[in-house]
């Protein structure tokens, strides 16, 4: 079946130094990955959508110099939390898809702690 | 807005059948539907997923109305490590968006 990983499970870095996370696919090529950060209210905020041999596309409030991502490949992404602070904490998922298809897959999320 | 509609809590006791609704009566064609619960203090823990009729796996399974308007999540013996909120939202690769609603918390008496 298709699954989503995502490591660190759960990561702390110092304030102002930065975090990379990481989102495989695996049983399916994920054409397009998106990235979300859970707010204090629980909804999660869309970070970015990124498609293979696409522009990456940022959603307002997100920017890609403070939220660099990297999708190489059809099964791999990551995310760079740049000049981690207190606001940035919380649980970052990671949601992909595939061709052929609309359901998205989900990772079980990252979890940032800024000390 | 929600794209979901729940019942605010429901109670339990320990090794009863639990089944929390969820009405989502704009779904489109597209959307699948997700089931999520959350403890204080971590992250949400992805339960089932489904699109349509039936799904079940090893800690749940999920009914789907045939109009996709309702779906129904089922847990079988639930225990006092299941008392949580429970989600269920709705997505599809079109926008990505997830859109949480208030959830049902799960009470469960010993």
């Amino acid at each position: 079946g298709a699954l989503v990983y995502q490591y660190p499970r759960r990561t702390i870095c110092k304030s102002g130094t930065s975090m990379r996370m990481e989102c495989q696919a695996v049983g399916f090529q994920a054409t397009s990955v998106a990235w979300y950060r859970q707010s204090p209210q629980k909804t999660f905020e869309l970070i970015a959508l990124s498609t293979v041999n696409s522009a990456i596309k940022y959603e307002q409030n997100f920017t890609q110099e403070k939220f660099p991502i990297s999708h190489p490949n059809l099964s791999f992404s990551s995310m760079t939390v740049l000049n981690a602070y207190l606001e940035d904490r919380g649980l970052y998922l990671c949601g992909a898809s595939g061709t052929g298809g609309t359901e998205v897959f989900f990772g079980k999320g990252t979890r940032l702690t800024v000390v | 807005l929600a794209k979901t509609t729940q019942p605010p809590s429901m109670e339990a006791y320990e090794g009863q059948e639990v089944n929390v609704s969820c009405s989502h009566t704009n779904i489109a064609t597209s959307e699948y539907i997700y089931w999520y619960r959350q403890v204080p203090h971590q992250g949400p823990q992805f339960i089932i997923q489904g699109y349509k009729d039936y799904v079940v796996n090893e800690v749940a399974s999920l009914f789907i109305s045939a109009d996709r308007k309702l779906s129904t999540l089922s847990l079988p013996w639930v225990s006092l490590r299941d008392a949580a909120v429970y989600y269920c939202i709705v997505t599809d690769n079109s926008n990505y968006q997830l859109i949480w609603g208030s959830g049902t918390k799960l009470i469960i008496k010993p």
